[in-house]
């Protein structure tokens, strides 16, 4: 069974950092995209960042750039993403998904990231 | 802000069909093809519709999705109580370099 678990969110101050993790399982993790999708309370899907299947490619949503670091460990099989200089506007629920043909074939259950002083 | 436009709400009664559309630009849906989600209440979203009209294994085949230029619609035909959720669209967008999802569509089943 493929399944993908967040991990690592939490309440942070505006400026903090943050790293979320997210294990994946049952599908072989080194072939795929993958990618962080947010959900801000009561709003819609955003797009955060993607990474290629060894890691020497990625893409970020502007609003994220220069703060943001997405990363993998194909050998642990696990996915990260670094947030460093937290915004308000950055809380929300952090979803991992996997890439590939077709992007969001698997999507993890979320953990909430809330940046508040 | 989303590049990808839907309708906020669509509404039918059971065994309606409902359509919802999805409008973009030639850099996104006009040149890549284009994804459709559905999440339920408080779960994850779920991929409904890939590469514009393929179903994943498991969907019901009253889920169709199609498109033409800088649009897409994805179609539910003999609406359940079940299909009350929210929609997304979504597409790569060339000129972004990024992954963009459309506004997102309420469905109510009356």
């Amino acid at each position: 069974e493929v399944q993908l678990v967040e991990s690592g969110g939490g309440l942070v101050q505006p400026g903090g950092s943050l790293r979320l993790s997210c294990a994946a399982s049952g599908f072989t993790f080194s072939s795929y995209w993958m990618i962080w999708v947010r959900q801000a309370p009561g709003k819609g899907l955003e797009w955060v960042a993607n990474i290629n299947q060894d890691g020497s490619v990625n893409y970020y949503v502007d609003s994220v750039k220069g703060r943001f670091t997405i990363s993998r460990d194909n050998a642990k099989n696990s996915l990260f993403l670094q947030m460093n200089s937290l915004r308000v506007e950055d809380t929300a629920l952090y979803y991992c998904a996997r890439g590939g043909v077709a992007i969001g074939s698997a999507w993890g259950q979320g953990t909430l990231v809330t940046v508040s002083s | 802000q989303s590049v990808l436009t839907q309708p906020p709400s669509a509404s039918g009664t059971p065994g309606q069909r409902v359509t919802i559309s999805c409008s973009g630009s030639s850099s996104n849906i006009g040149s890549n093809t284009v994804n459709w989600y559905q999440q339920l209440p408080g779960t994850a979203p779920k991929l409904l519709i890939y590469g514009n009209n393929q179903r994943p294994s498991g969907v019901p085949d009253r889920f169709s999705g199609s498109k033409s230029g800088t649009s897409a619609s994805l179609a539910i035909s003999g609406l359940q109580s079940e299909d009350e959720a929210d929609y997304y669209c979504a597409a790569w967008d060339d000129s972004l370099n990024g992954y963009v999802f459309g506004t997102g569509t309420k469905v109510t089943v009356l």
